[in-house]
């Protein structure tokens, strides 16, 4: 079965630096999305991302993120200048957009601890 | 009010038991409603999608009440490979999911 695949499964970074978190949508699929967990808390949106342009984007997703697809395979978040408070777990998840009710389809995530 | 609510847990069963979580929306718009599973630390995983009549996966019932905008997940003859965290997943009438806060299952030998 087709998997999202998230790269690395855990980075560890100084606050003020810039991470960039990679993931690879199932290859069909049109709508892409990243989404991050807070340890203990619930699963937050982030932004969603359809035909090479973001199509909705939360509060959370200010200045500091940003997103790409470099090429056709990638889809990346950008976090220019890492906060203590990025520190979560970061999912991409993709789903085909046939009719409106297609799943998300998640990846296995990136931890992301800013020290 | 929050756009999705659940149960607050944690749900502690025995094995054979037969236990349901229940979720609530507050946005009448939204379209499409889901039931994910997430286990500790991992993915959330879909579970099954809810339509509107209900449907059933094995041992799993999903129900949805759009007058009541509640949506509910009944599981029969638990096992303990179901212990984790359901989350209840509402897509608004854009490209956002909503996720609920989730719901902890525990089941006990």
């Amino acid at each position: 079965e087709p998997e999202v695949t998230q790269t690395p499964s855990h980075q560890v970074t100084q606050m003020g630096q810039e991470v960039i978190l990679r993931c690879v949508p199932i290859s069909n699929h049109l709508y892409f999305y990243w989404y991050r967990q807070i340890l203990g808390q619930k699963v937050e949106f982030l932004v969603s991302f359809y035909n090479n342009e973001i199509s909705e984007k939360s509060e959370i997703f200010d200045d500091q993120f940003s997103v790409e697809r470099p090429d056709g395979s990638n889809f990346t978040l950008k976090i220019r200048s890492t906060k203590l408070e990025d520190s979560a777990m970061y999912f991409c998840a993709s789903r085909d957009g046939t009719g409106g009710n297609s799943p998300l389809h998640f990846g296995n995530g990136t931890r992301l601890t800013v020290t | 009010r929050k756009e999705v609510e659940q149960d607050p847990g944690p749900f502690n069963v025995p094995e054979g038991a037969t236990v349901a979580f229940n979720c609530t929306y507050s946005n009448s718009a939204s379209q499409s409603f889901f039931w994910y599973r997430q286990d500790c630390r991992k993915e959330p995983k879909l579970l099954m999608s809810v339509y509107s009549s209900g449907n059933e996966d094995g041992r799993f019932t999903a129900q949805l009440n759009r007058a009541s905008q509640y949506i509910s997940l009944l599981i029969r003859d638990s096992k303990l490979s179901d212990s984790a965290t359901y989350l209840c997943v509402v897509k608004l009438g854009g490209q956002n999911f909503v996720f609920g806060p989730g719901t902890r299952l525990s089941v006990l030998p």
